[in-house]
Order: C-alpha cells, then sequence, then structure tokens
C-alpha cells in the first residue's frame, strides 16, 4: 500500500502563472487535508475535502486558489496567477473514513514551489 | 475554533539528557491530540496519539506524552535523546467538526 503521493516534489513557476499540486491519497482513504508550510511559521490549514465535497476551507486565501478532490483521481491544489510569497512547502495529508475522528493522517512528502 | 500553542520555538539538549517539549490546547470540545515529527526535507510522521483511556501515551522512538486534561497540556518527553531526534516537532489537535489544527513547531536541537 503506497502512501500519500505528491507530485511534483519540486515546481517552478514565474510570477502570473498557474501551479498545480497533486495528490494521491493512501487507498481507502476518502479525506484529504492540505496544508502550506512557510519557514519559521510551522503549518498552515488551508483545506479539508472529502470526495467531492470541500468540509472546511477557512485556510484558503480568498483569491487565486482552489482545490478539488473528485470522485476519480487526484486530488488538485490550484494557485493561479502566483506571486513570490506563495513559495513554500504544500503538505497533502489523507485519513480513512472517520467513524471516530481520532484517525490518523498520513502525509506526503510535500511538493516546493518556487516562484522566481 | 480550536488551536494549538507549542511555548517553545527551539530546544537545545545535549545528547542522553531528557527533553520535554511542551503543547497546551484550546477546544470547546473533546479532542484527540497528536505528536508529529518532520525530518529534513521530508513530510510529517506520527509518533503517537491520544484517542481515549490512559492519559499518558507511548510513541515510536522512545518517545511519550501525558494528556492533562485540567490543564489543556500534552506535553511530550523522552528520558534521553539521540543526535538522530534532532528534527522539527508538531503538536496538533482534532475536534468536533473541525480538521487537523497544528502548533507552530518546536525545533529540537541535539548538541553533542
Amino acid at each position: 500500500n503506497a502512501g500519500v503521493m505528491q507530485n511534483p516534489r519540486h515546481l517552478v513557476r514565474r510570477r502570473g502563472q498557474e501551479a498545480r499540486l497533486r495528490c494521491s491519497p493512501m487507498k481507502g482513504h476518502s479525506h484529504v487535508y492540505w496544508y502550506r508550510q512557510l519557514p519559521e511559521e510551522g503549518l498552515k490549514f488551508m483545506v479539508y475535502l472529502q470526495k467531492e465535497n470541500i468540509i472546511d476551507e477557512s485556510g484558503m486565501p480568498k483569491e487565486r486558489f482552489s482545490a478539488e478532490f473528485p470522485k476519480e483521481g487526484p486530488s488538485i491544489l490550484r494557485i493561479q496567477q502566483v506571486v513570490r510569497g506563495d513559495s513554500a512547502a504544500y503538505f497533502c495529508a489523507s485519513s480513512p473514513p472517520l467513524q471516530g475522528r481520532g484517525a490518523e493522517a498520513f502525509f506526503g512528502q510535500g511538493t516546493r514551489l518556487t516562484v522566481v | 475554533a480550536q488551536s494549538v500553542t507549542q511555548l517553545d520555538s527551539q530546544v537545545p539538549v545535549f545528547e542522553e539528557a531528557p527533553v520535554e517539549l511542551r503543547c497546551n490546547y484550546s477546544s470547546s470540545v473533546s479532542v484527540y491530540l497528536f505528536w508529529y515529527v518532520q525530518y529534513p526535507n521530508q513530510g510529517l510522521q506520527l509518533l503517537l496519539k491520544y484517542l481515549s483511556g490512559s492519559t499518558l501515551v507511548k510513541g515510536i522512538n522512545g518517545f511519550e506524552a501525558e494528556f492533562n486534561k485540567s490543564q489543556t497540556s500534552f506535553h511530550l518527553r523522552k528520558p534521553s535523546v539521540h543526535i538522530s531526534d534532532t528534527a522539527e516537532y508538531f503538536c496538533a489537535v482534532m475536534g468536533g467538526a473541525d480538521g487537523l489544527t497544528f502548533g507552530k513547531g518546536t525545533h529540537l536541537i541535539i548538541q553533542p
């Protein structure tokens, strides 16, 4: 059973381009979380998704950022018209259906986005 | 809403000495508590978790944590650290309808 797969591991974009980050959860996991990590700031929650539903997007910037988790395929975090301040490591985590919310979240290796 | 406070951004410790990394949380509902470790350029790995039952939880790599409801704390401890424990440690809370909320992390620095 492969772990949470994120790709690409490293992504370089020029200002104004679009960045697309992919996350394939572990098999059987229907819940996905996206976090952003900036140096010295720890992990910032962005969005929590279940299949075809956004459960909580309170951490997502109102503009340029969107996320989806379709019925088939990976979860996608999309950043339009990137700016230098978007440079960060973006981590995805997945967990199984929460019959009891103590389900462990498994993390991917992250995508390091650099905007030049 | 829930939140997590990790009181120390950095903790330097000599090798083979004991260490405690502090974590306090706030939530209006019952919570589950987690400690994760992040090695350089890696994702996060679960060290241990508290769901219910015994308040002393043992995890991997010799770490343990104690849940204290009255003090809303979940401090992480290890009796003797090794150089390989150098990493960033994150405390996290999950409760109610909220997802997983992390603290800002504590950088554990092991000095030879």
